[in-house]
């Protein structure tokens, strides 16, 4: 079974500080990720994602994420963080199949 | 090129009705999944509809039913309505084989009185 864990309900940055948000998952198989993105009122966008290749994978908005299978681990990183990086943010996990399982979600502040 | 839309953008009903929510794939797109947002929760898989069948199905009692139209869009009905049902529905469309890379429409929130 699949599962994935966001580490920190909220993270408060100020702008133009790094901004870490935290993923692991559980996977049987080699596992697709994905980080989404939501504001308020508003459906999921696709940030970025792993497939296969390339462990460090380039996203919009200059967003980033690195695939490490020894950590079970796809944490989301950017380098100065922006007003308008305040969201919602998503980690999930599929095999490839039919069925993404989701995190909680980890709400970014970001201070001006 | 249209994205995912869906309809109503909102829905207030009482418990023990039906509601019916639609969805239009993107462009293209020939599947069509439907999750459930919980406030403050990640959105949770209901099931995946692909030429008018339901391939997998989320841990959804079934009073949660869908629908796909030979046009790809797609209905979720839910019979029966819950105070618990209250959540935003999404609807995400992708390719047949690429699965992995859906699309979501801005949802549908429902509020069950």
């Amino acid at each position: 079974a699949q599962s994935v864990t966001q580490l920190g309900s909220h993270v408060s940055v100020s702008e133009g500080a790094l901004v870490l948000l935290r993923c692991n998952y559980s996977s049987s198989v080699p596992p697709y990720l994905f980080w989404y993105v939501q504001y308020p009122n508003q459906g999921l966008q696709l940030l970025l994602k792993y497939t296969t290749g390339a462990t460090l994978v380039k996203g919009i908005n200059g967003f980033e994420a690195e695939f490490k299978k020894s950590e079970t681990s796809f944490h989301l990183t950017k380098p100065s963080a922006h007003m308008s990086d305040a969201a919602e943010y998503f980690c999930a996990v599929s095999t490839g199949g039919f069925k993404t399982i989701f995190g909680a979600g980890t709400r970014l502040f970001v201070k001006a | 090129d249209a994205g995912v839309t869906q309809s109503p953008t909102h829905l207030i009903k009482t418990r023990g009705q039906q509601v019916t929510l639609r969805c239009s794939p993107k462009s293209g797109h020939d599947t069509v999944s439907w999750y459930q947002q919980a406030l403050g929760q990640g959105p949770q898989f209901i099931f995946q509809y692909y030429e008018e069948e339901e391939r997998q199905r989320g841990n959804f009692p079934d009073r949660f039913s869908g629908h796909q139209f030979p046009n790809y869009s797609s209905e979720l009905n839910v019979n029966a309505l819950l105070l618990g049902d209250s959540a935003l529905y999404l609807c995400a469309s992708s390719l047949v084989g690429q699965q992995e890379t859906q699309y979501f429409g801005p949802g549908t929130r429902l509020l069950v009185l």
